[in-house]
Protein backbone atom coordinates (compact mmCIF):
# COMPACT_ATOMS: atom_id res chain seq x y z
CA UNK A 1 0.00 0.00 0.00
CA UNK A 2 1.32 3.36 -1.20
CA UNK A 3 1.54 6.13 1.36
CA UNK A 4 2.83 9.54 0.94
CA UNK A 5 3.07 11.38 3.89
CA UNK A 6 3.89 15.51 4.03
CA UNK A 7 6.34 17.42 6.17
CA UNK A 8 7.34 20.91 6.86
CA UNK A 9 6.60 24.28 8.35
CA UNK A 10 3.40 25.16 9.26
CA UNK A 11 3.56 28.57 9.80
CA UNK A 12 5.95 30.92 6.66
CA UNK A 13 6.54 34.76 7.35
CA UNK A 14 5.25 36.91 4.07
CA UNK A 15 7.75 37.25 1.31
CA UNK A 16 9.52 33.77 2.72
CA UNK A 17 9.69 30.67 0.99
CA UNK A 18 7.22 27.51 1.97
CA UNK A 19 9.51 24.61 1.89
CA UNK A 20 7.49 21.21 1.81
CA UNK A 21 8.80 17.75 1.50
CA UNK A 22 6.71 14.64 0.49
CA UNK A 23 7.90 11.11 1.59
CA UNK A 24 6.36 8.17 -0.38
CA UNK A 25 6.74 4.49 1.43
CA UNK A 26 5.03 1.12 0.07
CA UNK A 27 6.56 2.08 -3.60
CA UNK A 28 9.54 3.17 -5.39
CA UNK A 29 9.26 6.85 -6.45
CA UNK A 30 11.73 5.91 -9.74
CA UNK A 31 8.70 3.84 -10.49
CA UNK A 32 8.15 3.96 -14.18
CA UNK A 33 4.50 5.54 -15.09
CA UNK A 34 4.32 7.55 -11.83
CA UNK A 35 4.41 11.60 -12.00
CA UNK A 36 4.21 12.75 -8.34
CA UNK A 37 2.57 16.14 -7.84
CA UNK A 38 1.71 18.89 -5.49
CA UNK A 39 -1.98 20.05 -4.76
CA UNK A 40 -3.17 23.06 -2.57
CA UNK A 41 -6.49 23.88 -1.53
CA UNK A 42 -7.31 27.27 0.24
CA UNK A 43 -9.36 27.63 3.44
CA UNK A 44 -13.35 26.40 2.04
CA UNK A 45 -12.32 26.61 -1.08
CA UNK A 46 -11.66 23.80 -4.08
CA UNK A 47 -8.42 22.59 -5.50
CA UNK A 48 -5.30 23.82 -7.51
CA UNK A 49 -3.11 21.85 -8.96
CA UNK A 50 0.85 23.23 -8.67
CA UNK A 51 3.02 21.35 -10.51
CA UNK A 52 4.41 17.73 -10.70
CA UNK A 53 8.07 15.84 -11.04
CA UNK A 54 9.13 12.77 -13.17
CA UNK A 55 12.00 10.65 -11.10
CA UNK A 56 14.12 11.32 -13.84
CA UNK A 57 13.39 15.26 -12.54
CA UNK A 58 11.54 16.83 -15.68
CA UNK A 59 8.89 18.67 -14.01
CA UNK A 60 6.00 20.62 -15.15
CA UNK A 61 4.29 23.97 -13.16
CA UNK A 62 0.84 25.14 -13.39
CA UNK A 63 1.39 28.85 -15.15
CA UNK A 64 -0.22 30.64 -12.42
CA UNK A 65 2.45 29.71 -10.25
CA UNK A 66 5.01 29.14 -12.46
CA UNK A 67 7.69 32.13 -11.30
CA UNK A 68 7.75 31.45 -7.47
CA UNK A 69 7.49 27.40 -7.78
CA UNK A 70 10.47 24.50 -7.71
CA UNK A 71 9.58 21.04 -7.33
CA UNK A 72 12.60 18.69 -6.71
CA UNK A 73 12.93 14.72 -6.28
CA UNK A 74 15.29 12.99 -3.93
CA UNK A 75 15.37 8.95 -5.31
CA UNK A 76 17.49 7.87 -2.57
CA UNK A 77 15.46 9.49 -0.20
CA UNK A 78 12.26 8.48 -1.86
CA UNK A 79 10.96 11.99 -1.54
CA UNK A 80 10.07 15.08 -3.66
CA UNK A 81 10.08 18.40 -2.09
CA UNK A 82 7.98 21.86 -3.20
CA UNK A 83 9.74 25.18 -2.88
CA UNK A 84 7.12 28.24 -3.27
CA UNK A 85 8.78 31.86 -2.80
CA UNK A 86 8.31 35.43 -2.00
CA UNK A 87 4.62 34.06 0.05
CA UNK A 88 2.18 36.08 0.42
CA UNK A 89 -1.21 35.04 2.47
CA UNK A 90 -2.90 34.29 -0.36
CA UNK A 91 -0.50 30.92 -0.50
CA UNK A 92 -2.12 30.34 3.14
CA UNK A 93 -3.54 26.61 2.22
CA UNK A 94 -3.44 22.44 2.88
CA UNK A 95 -0.90 21.78 0.89
CA UNK A 96 -1.23 17.86 -0.65
CA UNK A 97 1.16 15.46 -2.23
CA UNK A 98 -0.05 12.91 -4.85
CA UNK A 99 1.09 10.34 -6.91
CA UNK A 100 0.04 10.95 -10.50
CA UNK A 101 -0.87 7.93 -12.69
CA UNK A 102 -0.20 7.70 -15.82
CA UNK A 103 -2.30 4.69 -17.61
CA UNK A 104 -2.74 3.77 -21.20
CA UNK A 105 -6.10 3.43 -22.52
CA UNK A 106 -7.20 -0.26 -24.26
CA UNK A 107 -9.06 2.10 -27.13
CA UNK A 108 -6.25 4.17 -27.52
CA UNK A 109 -4.49 7.39 -25.57
CA UNK A 110 -2.91 7.85 -21.62
CA UNK A 111 -5.46 9.37 -18.63
CA UNK A 112 -3.83 10.54 -15.90
CA UNK A 113 -5.29 10.62 -12.26
CA UNK A 114 -4.44 11.15 -8.74
CA UNK A 115 -5.08 7.58 -7.33
CA UNK A 116 -3.14 8.06 -3.66
CA UNK A 117 -3.05 11.43 -1.79
CA UNK A 118 -0.68 12.33 1.89
CA UNK A 119 -3.43 13.49 4.65
CA UNK A 120 -2.17 17.56 3.72
CA UNK A 121 -0.68 20.14 5.54
CA UNK A 122 -1.77 23.64 6.41
CA UNK A 123 0.69 26.49 5.50
CA UNK A 124 -0.27 29.84 7.04
CA UNK A 125 1.59 32.13 5.41
CA UNK A 126 1.67 35.35 8.57
CA UNK A 127 4.16 37.55 10.58
CA UNK B 1 -6.50 26.75 -18.98
CA UNK B 2 -9.27 24.31 -19.65
CA UNK B 3 -11.78 25.29 -16.93
CA UNK B 4 -13.89 22.66 -15.64
CA UNK B 5 -18.16 23.77 -13.83
CA UNK B 6 -19.45 21.46 -11.67
CA UNK B 7 -23.41 21.32 -10.70
CA UNK B 8 -24.72 21.63 -8.68
CA UNK B 9 -22.72 23.78 -6.27
CA UNK B 10 -24.78 22.00 -3.50
CA UNK B 11 -27.30 19.18 -3.41
CA UNK B 12 -29.41 18.15 -0.33
CA UNK B 13 -30.41 14.68 -1.06
CA UNK B 14 -31.78 11.33 1.52
CA UNK B 15 -30.38 8.08 2.11
CA UNK B 16 -31.25 5.90 -0.60
CA UNK B 17 -31.78 8.83 -3.34
CA UNK B 18 -30.70 8.47 -7.08
CA UNK B 19 -27.74 11.24 -7.60
CA UNK B 20 -26.61 13.38 -10.65
CA UNK B 21 -23.69 15.70 -10.58
CA UNK B 22 -22.91 17.23 -13.78
CA UNK B 23 -19.29 18.52 -14.89
CA UNK B 24 -18.60 20.82 -18.26
CA UNK B 25 -15.03 21.10 -19.70
CA UNK B 26 -14.57 24.73 -21.50
CA UNK B 27 -13.34 22.68 -24.65
CA UNK B 28 -13.39 19.11 -25.54
CA UNK B 29 -11.43 16.88 -23.25
CA UNK B 30 -12.04 13.25 -25.12
CA UNK B 31 -12.72 11.21 -21.89
CA UNK B 32 -10.01 12.30 -19.46
CA UNK B 33 -12.03 13.06 -16.70
CA UNK B 34 -11.27 11.58 -13.39
CA UNK B 35 -13.73 12.16 -9.96
CA UNK B 36 -12.78 12.93 -6.30
CA UNK B 37 -14.57 12.53 -2.97
CA UNK B 38 -13.42 14.98 -0.33
CA UNK B 39 -14.83 14.59 3.49
CA UNK B 40 -13.77 17.37 5.69
CA UNK B 41 -10.53 18.04 7.09
CA UNK B 42 -9.51 14.58 4.81
CA UNK B 43 -7.79 14.25 1.15
CA UNK B 44 -9.62 13.86 -1.65
CA UNK B 45 -10.05 10.32 -2.51
CA UNK B 46 -10.48 9.12 -6.07
CA UNK B 47 -13.90 7.34 -7.58
CA UNK B 48 -13.52 7.44 -11.09
CA UNK B 49 -11.18 7.98 -13.77
CA UNK B 50 -11.10 8.30 -17.84
CA UNK B 51 -15.31 9.33 -17.31
CA UNK B 52 -16.46 6.20 -16.75
CA UNK B 53 -13.48 3.40 -14.68
CA UNK B 54 -13.97 2.72 -11.36
CA UNK B 55 -11.70 2.82 -9.13
CA UNK B 56 -10.24 0.10 -7.33
CA UNK B 57 -12.46 -0.47 -3.72
CA UNK B 58 -14.68 2.36 -4.97
CA UNK B 59 -18.52 0.80 -4.68
CA UNK B 60 -20.45 0.36 -7.77
CA UNK B 61 -23.64 2.59 -6.73
CA UNK B 62 -20.72 5.20 -8.52
CA UNK B 63 -20.51 5.72 -12.11
CA UNK B 64 -19.59 8.48 -14.29
CA UNK B 65 -20.04 8.50 -17.80
CA UNK B 66 -19.91 11.20 -20.59
CA UNK B 67 -17.40 12.60 -23.07
CA UNK B 68 -16.19 15.64 -24.79
CA UNK B 69 -17.39 18.68 -22.69
CA UNK B 70 -20.41 17.04 -20.42
CA UNK B 71 -19.70 14.47 -17.94
CA UNK B 72 -21.59 12.98 -15.34
CA UNK B 73 -21.31 11.08 -11.74
CA UNK B 74 -24.32 9.35 -10.48
CA UNK B 75 -24.76 7.99 -7.14
CA UNK B 76 -27.37 5.27 -7.91
CA UNK B 77 -28.37 4.62 -4.02
CA UNK B 78 -26.78 7.14 -1.28
CA UNK B 79 -25.36 5.87 1.76
CA UNK B 80 -25.04 7.76 5.01
CA UNK B 81 -20.94 7.61 3.99
CA UNK B 82 -21.23 9.42 0.90
CA UNK B 83 -22.55 12.97 2.23
CA UNK B 84 -19.62 14.84 0.74
CA UNK B 85 -17.86 17.33 -1.78
CA UNK B 86 -16.92 15.85 -5.58
CA UNK B 87 -14.89 17.28 -7.62
CA UNK B 88 -13.99 16.63 -11.32
CA UNK B 89 -10.41 17.17 -12.96
CA UNK B 90 -9.58 17.04 -16.36
CA UNK B 91 -6.20 15.43 -17.04
CA UNK B 92 -6.77 16.19 -20.96
CA UNK B 93 -4.06 18.86 -20.77
CA UNK B 94 -1.81 20.62 -18.27
CA UNK B 95 -1.99 22.21 -16.02
CA UNK B 96 -4.54 20.14 -14.79
CA UNK B 97 -7.94 21.73 -13.33
CA UNK B 98 -10.50 20.84 -10.68
CA UNK B 99 -14.71 21.70 -10.55
CA UNK B 100 -15.20 24.25 -7.82
CA UNK B 101 -16.91 21.64 -6.17
CA UNK B 102 -20.33 20.23 -5.20
CA UNK B 103 -21.52 19.53 -1.90
CA UNK B 104 -23.87 16.68 -1.01
CA UNK B 105 -25.77 17.16 1.95
CA UNK B 106 -28.74 15.42 4.02
CA UNK B 107 -31.63 16.34 3.27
Amino acid sequence: QVQLQESGPGLVKPSQTLSLTCTVSGGSISSGGYYWSWIRQHPGKGLEWIGYIYYSGSTYYNPSLKSRVTISVDTSKNQFSLKLSSVTAADTAVYYCARDVEEWLPLGGVCYYFDYWGQGTLVTVSS
Amino acid sequence: DIQMTQSPSSLSASVGDRVTITCRASQSISSYLNWYQQKPGKAPKLLIYAASSLQSGVPSRFSGSGSGTDFTLTISSLQPEDFATYYCQQSYTTPRTFGQGTKLEIK
